[in-house]
């Protein structure tokens, strides 16, 4: 299985402002999936992102709210631009296994409260 | 719409008790895993399983795949404080690489 680091790990920040979320890989994978996750719920897919193309953001989730970037098959970053308290929650990037059943590997995510 | 609805959404047991934790769907699935969350952390994934009818056992906890492929139990015997956390059933969306996860099941064991 992959191993999976993020940064930060946790950070508070004012309304309005953008903090971007690294992920990195220690191994080349194709898929990179990015979640939110309100505390002691299940998670919500915001994107899937593969090297060289645009995201994929699901229903709820906008580009120009939370750009993605995958400049190459180890890394990505997720922005949270101009945050209001409302997006507080856990940001959660994960990479898709091996195996033919879409096992995913994720990373400890980032706890991210915004006042 | 594939949904996966997971019951109890919250389970508080003493230490050495037995437990089912139950993910049910209208659909039918190629596959389903687990995952347990614990704070601070991202979810590990347990177990996936394949065949209708499929049981597999990991040491103290029993992952059952139902036979039309729609649902999944899981069972953890004599459980421990080690067991807490936040357990999630997942499954391949069809004809795609994501994932859909269950609505969470909160377990916590009390010593």
């Amino acid at each position: 299985s992959a191993v999976i680091s993020q940064k930060p790990s946790r950070d508070i920040c004012q309304r309005g402002t953008s903090l971007t979320i690294q992920c990195q890989v220690d191994s080349q994978v194709t898929m990179m999936f990015w979640y939110r996750q309100q505390p002691g719920q299940s998670l919500t897919l915001i994107a899937t992102a593969n090297q060289g193309s645009e995201a994929t953001y699901e229903s709820g989730f906008v580009i120009d709210k939370f750009p993605i970037s995958r400049p190459n098959l180890t890394f990505s970053t997720l922005t949270v631009s101009n945050m209001s308290p409302e997006d507080s929650s856990i940001y959660l990037c994960s990479v898709s296994g091996t195996s033919a059943y879409n096992e995913q590997f994720f990373g400890p995510g980032t706890r991210l409260t915004v006042l | 719409t594939q949904l996966l609805e997971q019951s109890p959404q919250f389970l508080s047991i003493q230490e050495g008790e037995n437990l089912t934790v139950y993910c049910n769907s209208s659909s039918v699935f190629s596959s389903l895993q687990w995952y347990r969350q614990e704070p601070g952390e991202g979810p590990v994934l347990l177990v996936t399983v394949v065949t209708g009818g499929e049981v597999k056992k990991l040491k103290r906890l029993t992952f059952q795949f139902g036979d039309a492929r729609k649902d999944s139990s899981l069972h953890i015997t004599a459980a421990q404080p080690g067991d807490t956390g936040l357990y999630l059933c997942a499954a391949p969306s069809y004809n795609t690489d994501k994932l859909i996860f269950g609505t969470g099941t909160r377990l916590q064991v009390f010593p």
